[in-house]
């Protein structure tokens, strides 16, 4: 069966510091990828989209960007975090079957 | 514009059938429901999906009506670990980033299961 891991599961960061979030996905051959962020409010907005290693599309113009170094591995990246990159993020994947299944989360505050 | 409405919050005796409706009137033809639920500091968890037929899997029953405008998430024995956020999505089928971005998860529903 397909299991999808991220890690880690909650991170203090100061402003200014890099940052680096992890996916991998078990079990599936070329999976669609895809980074979330949560929203205080339970939102959910889409920030990163892959369909292959190293094809990245970017939903929105942000302080973070994304990579597809392996075909089941998705990372999410900033150079310099800011107080309002503060959130609960969410690596997720799917196939043909059209269905997307979420990973655990990973919660970052920025301090 | 929201595309679903869902209460925000209901109770089940645990063990009993939980309900949850969603009403998505404004729903296209080629887009289905996907009903995803949330335990508090989790990742959304997939349920059940559906186009027009009613479905059912080992977590649960989706009913959905003729015109596609409601649907209706049975639980049919609740247990204290059901107790979670449930959200109800209507997006379009195929893995189009158009489609994952409809992915937004609105307020949803509080589904509080008691002992």
């Amino acid at each position: 069966s397909q299991t999808i891991h991220q890690w880690p599961a909650t991170l203090v960061q100061p402003v200014g510091s890099p940052l680096s979030l992890e996916c991998t996905v078990e079990g599936t051959s070329n999976p669609n990828l895809y980074w979330y962020r949560q929203a205080a409010g339970r939102g959910l907005q889409l920030l990163f989209y892959s369909v292959g290693i190293g094809q990245i599309s970017s939903e929105v113009p942000q302080n973070l960007s994304a990579s597809r170094p392996q075909d089941r591995q998705f990372i999410l990246s900033s150079k310099k975090l800011l107080l309002s990159d503060s959130g609960f993020y969410l690596c997720a994947w799917s196939t043909t079957g059209n269905t997307i299944y979420f990973g655990e989360g990973s919660w970052l505050t920025v301090v | 514009d929201a595309k679903t409405t869902q209460p925000p919050s209901m109770d089940c005796a645990e063990g009993r059938a939980a309900n949850l409706p969603c009403n998505h009137s404004t729903i296209s033809g080629n887009e289905y429901v996907y009903w995803y639920r949330q335990i508090h500091s989790q990742g959304p968890q997939y349920i059940i999906h559906g186009l027009k037929n009613n479905e059912t899997n080992e977590m649960a029953s989706l009913i959905i009506t003729e015109d596609r405008k409601s649907s209706t998430l049975i639980l049919p024995h609740a247990t204290l670990r059901d107790t979670a956020v449930y959200y109800c999505i209507v997006r379009v089928a195929g893995v189009s980033s158009g489609s994952a971005r409809q992915l937004t998860f609105g307020s949803g529903t509080q589904l509080t299961v008691l002992p």
